[in-house]
């Protein structure tokens, strides 16, 4: 079954660090590109970074650049978001999905996604 | 960034009703746009991606349609499990930017 698994999410106090992690199974994990997105309560959804196969590109929201940092691990089939100087406004639902393209013209879309796990910050 | 905005915000319908569901960039995004379908508590599902292209397993009562600014998403016969938030989002441009969503409620 392929399956996304989201941890490490917790209360912390604002300014803080956190890193979150992403295990996958049942696909080749290293053949993708993976993201996190984000749902602030009562909220829409916000890309938050993407990180391409081999790791060696990331891209990163604004409002995230400087304080978060994506990254993987083939070997391990993980990847993960170390995030530091927390903010109250980066309270969410965080989840990793998988970034899947068309074949011939390498549109991409988020076809697999984690169930979440939730950040909560505050004082 | 390119903006996308959804119309309407809030959707009301019952069962049986064709919806129509508008996406707008505020850029040329040519058919980079997927539609997800959202329930409370719940990770979002894929409906739709290359803005036409029907996700495996997705029901065929849902269908996009557009290219460059403007999108839609039809229901062609809303189902009671079809009640739920639709988001869009963009992939022409990093940041990939997401609309606001729709929530389709029970008229």
């Amino acid at each position: 079954e392929v399956q996304l698994v989201e941890s490490g999410g917790d209360l912390v106090q604002p300014g803080g660090s956190l890193r979150l992690s992403c295990a996958a199974s049942g696909f080749y994990f290293s053949r993708y590109s993976m993201s996190w997105v984000r749902q602030a309560p009562g909220k829409g959804l916000e890309w938050v970074a993407n990180i391409n196969k081999d790791g060696s590109e990331k891209y990163y929201m604004d409002s995230v650049k400087g304080r978060f940092t994506i990254s993987r691990d083939n070997a391990k089939e993980s990847h993960y978001l170390q995030m530091n100087g927390l903010r109250a406004e980066d309270t969410a639902v965080y989840y990793c999905a998988r970034v899947d393209r068309t074949f011939l013209d390498d549109y991409p879309y988020m076809d697999v996604w984690g169930k979440g796990t939730t950040v909560t910050v505050s004082s | 960034d390119i903006q996308m905005t959804q119309s309407p915000s809030t959707l009301s319908a019952s069962v049986g009703d064709r919806v129509t569901i508008t996406c707008r960039a505020s850029q040329s995004i040519s058919r980079w746009l997927a539609w997800y379908q959202q329930k409370p508590g719940k990770a979002p599902k894929l409906l739709i991606y290359k803005a036409s292209s029907l996700e495996s397993g997705v029901p065929s009562r849902f269908s996009g349609s557009g290219s460059g600014t403007e999108f839609t998403l039809t229901v062609s016969s809303l189902q009671p499990d079809d009640f739920a938030t639709y988001y869009c989002q963009q992939f022409s441009s990093y940041p990939w930017t997401f609309g606001q969503g729709t929530k389709v409620e029970l008229k």
